[in-house]
């Protein structure tokens, strides 16, 4: 059963420092994996998707980076601004349609 | 502008009565989805279609049922709801097949059943 897991859950930062999220899972067998950032109550953002065969994809600020081999992926944030303050889910889609989940990091960037 | 659209938005009700979430997308996606958030166990899915008249059970099915009879629409319904049901409730559609094909995620249904 695929499981994903996230660190830190909670990041406080002042503004301007880069920072990096991680993801992990345990099933390597993925077809992509996508990055989200969720406001609180509201939907979900797409940030960034990886492609099982892509080492990385890049969205201005943003780097997210895939190991499917070691199950890790990382999202990069650089310059960080309270703007950027939100809950970042990555989620893993398998040979299949479902998307996993993982847990979320809660990132607050403070002016 | 490309998007998902669910109604309503906010919705309390009491137990066992039957209602219905809605949810339509403008991108003729064949995939769609329901998820449920919940503190501590993060999004699960309930129920998914492939294409129209092609629905499946994802992890979290008892209590709801869903239908798809177009491709645009993809309701869940909740015959009796229970308190258990209270949620955060977001539909999802991409198109079918491929890696590249990003998920696309409604604005959300906050439920409540007392």
């Amino acid at each position: 059963k695929q499981e994903v897991t996230q660190i830190p859950a909670a990041l406080s930062v002042p503004e301007g420092e880069n920072l990096v999220l991680n993801c992990s899972f345990t099933d390597s067998a993925i077809y992509n994996l996508q990055w989200f950032r969720q406001d609180p109550g509201k939907g979900l953002t797409s940030l960034l998707l990886i492609q099982s065969s892509q080492r990385e994809q890049t969205s201005g600020r943003l780097n997210a980076s895939l190991d499917k081999s070691s199950g890790r992926s990382t999202l990069y944030i650089a310059a960080s601004q309270p703007g950027d303050s939100a809950t970042y889910l990555c989620a893993v889609r398998r040979y299949g349609n479902k998307l996993v989940f993982g847990a979320g990091t809660i990132l607050r960037v403070k002016s | 502008e490309a998007q998902v659209t669910q109604n309503p938005r906010y919705l309390i009700t009491v137990t066992g009565k039957k209602l219905t979430v809605t949810c339509s997308q403008n991108m003729n996606h064949e995939y769609m989805s329901w998820y449920r958030q919940d503190p501590g166990l993060g999004l699960r899915q309930i129920y998914y279609s492939m294409n129209v008249e092609v629905t499946d059970k994802g992890d979290v099915p008892e209590g709801y049922k869903v239908s798809r009879k177009e491709k645009r629409n993809f309701p869940l319904i909740l015959e009796s709801p229970s308190p258990n049901q209270t949620s955060l409730y977001f539909c999802a559609s991409r198109h079918r097949g491929g890696s590249y094909n990003e998920q696309f995620f409604g604005p959300g249904t906050r439920l409540t059943v007392l």
